[in-house]
Formats: structure tokens, sequence, C-alpha cells
């Protein structure tokens, strides 16, 4: 049901810049805030991002989101091992009067 | 520190009613926002909705016509009925909190429920 498209799946070696994109229908993305989310292995979501470029305290700088026009984007900065993980952005969606997610980025680290 | 955390029944059996309660500790739930969140296995996350102290609520439309959640603001708690559930329902569920400001802040770390008989 997602109406936030995410590319399946990124890869970077170790220190490498990985960029990661939500672009959403009409409705979305410009309107609304994107916020991203981490999901590491068997654990719960995170929040990563928030109003498409502040992080919450604690978030390394080396994660940055921004927008451009109807889509948005989640770089990480000299790629680590522990990053190895889901990504997700949402956002509300005025059309469906709710929150929508991306189908998720799965990050490797080679 | 908002800590959530899911309970309930971790197996459901088919055209039964999924029940679970999410309870706020180190933080008021009259405040906020309180939305469920679920993931079926090996895949994306979908929202299911959100209620409010003050009674506001929203469900995710494909889901609006077998889902209740409402708040006991009294046991600082907030619960999620899913009507008649089949095995597409079977997934880790979680509550998570929403500060009004378009984005989830804090999450439980999520239950899994099965649908089987």
């Amino acid at each position: 049901q997602s109406v936030l498209t995410q590319p399946p799946s990124a890869s970077g070696t170790p220190g490498q810049r990985v960029t990661i994109s939500c672009s959403g229908g009409s409705s979305n993305i410009g309107s609304n805030t994107v916020s991203w989310y981490r999901q590491l292995p068997g654990t719960a979501p995170k929040l990563l991002i928030y109003n498409f470029n502040q992080r919450p305290s604690g978030v390394p700088d080396r994660f940055s989101g921004s927008k451009s026009g109807t889509s948005a984007s989640l770089a990480i900065n000299g790629l680590q091992s522990e990053d190895e993980a889901a990504y997700y952005c949402a956002e509300w969606s005025d059309s469906l009067n709710g929150y929508v997610f991306g189908a998720g980025t799965m990050v490797t680290v080679l | 520190q908002v800590q959530l955390q899911e309970s309930g029944p971790g197996l459901v059996k088919p055209s039964e009613t999924l029940s679970l309660t999410c309870t706020v500790s180190g933080g008021s739930i009259s405040s906020s926002y309180w939305s469920w969140i679920r993931q079926p296995p090996g895949r994306g996350l979908e929202w299911i909705g959100l209620v409010s102290e003050s009674g506001f609520k929203k469900y995710n439309p494909s889901l609006r016509s077998r889902v209740v959640i409402s708040v006991e603001t009294s046991k600082n708690q907030f619960s999620l009925n899913l009507s008649s559930v089949t095995a597409a329902d079977t997934a880790v569920y979680y509550c998570a909190r929403d500060e009004g400001a378009g984005y989830f802040d804090n999450w439980g770390q999520g239950t899994l429920v099965t649908v089987s008989s």
C-alpha cells in the first residue's frame, strides 16, 4: 500500500556515501514533512530524521536529509558496518488522511 | 524519557478479534497522538491508526472497517482492537508516539501476533 517509492536496496563500502530517495504521489512530499527511520534487524524502527532534515539528539551528523520538489532523500556519509539496516521514509498523506510509509530500503555494507 | 510497551496475546484464531494494549511510562498520555503500526514478517511498515486523549481518531482506510483504537487515560494506556482477523494480519505490532508534528519519536519494542488456528 506504499504511496512513497523507495529503492529496495542500496549498498556501499565502509566510508562511502549512500543516498536513498523517497518519492511520492501528487499529494505527497511537498505539502507535509517527511521523516526517516532506521530499523536494525530484529528491533523496532528508530527516528533518524524529521521535518526533512532535522536530527533528533543522539543521531550522528553523518546522517542528513533533504527535499527537492516532490522527493526527499536520506544521505549516509562515512558508511559504517552498523549502518546495515532497513531505512523507511514516512509522511502524513492528505489524500489518504493518514500516515504512509515507503516500502523500505535495505542498506548493505560491502 | 517516555517508554512504550505493547502487551497482549501472541496467538489469535482466524475470524476472532486481535486485542493489544500499549502502556506509556515516563510521561502522560494526555498529550500527543498515539499510533499503532504493524509489520508483517519480512515486509515493510503499515500505519494502522492513531488516537489522542481527547478522543481524536484516524484510521488507515484499508483497515477502517475492522479497527478500533481507544485510550484509557487513568491507566496511561491505549489499545487496539482488530476484528475478523486472517493470516494476513500476522505481524509485529508496534505502538508509537507522535507529538503532532508529523513523525514518530518513540516506539515500543513490538509484539508478534500470529493468526492461526
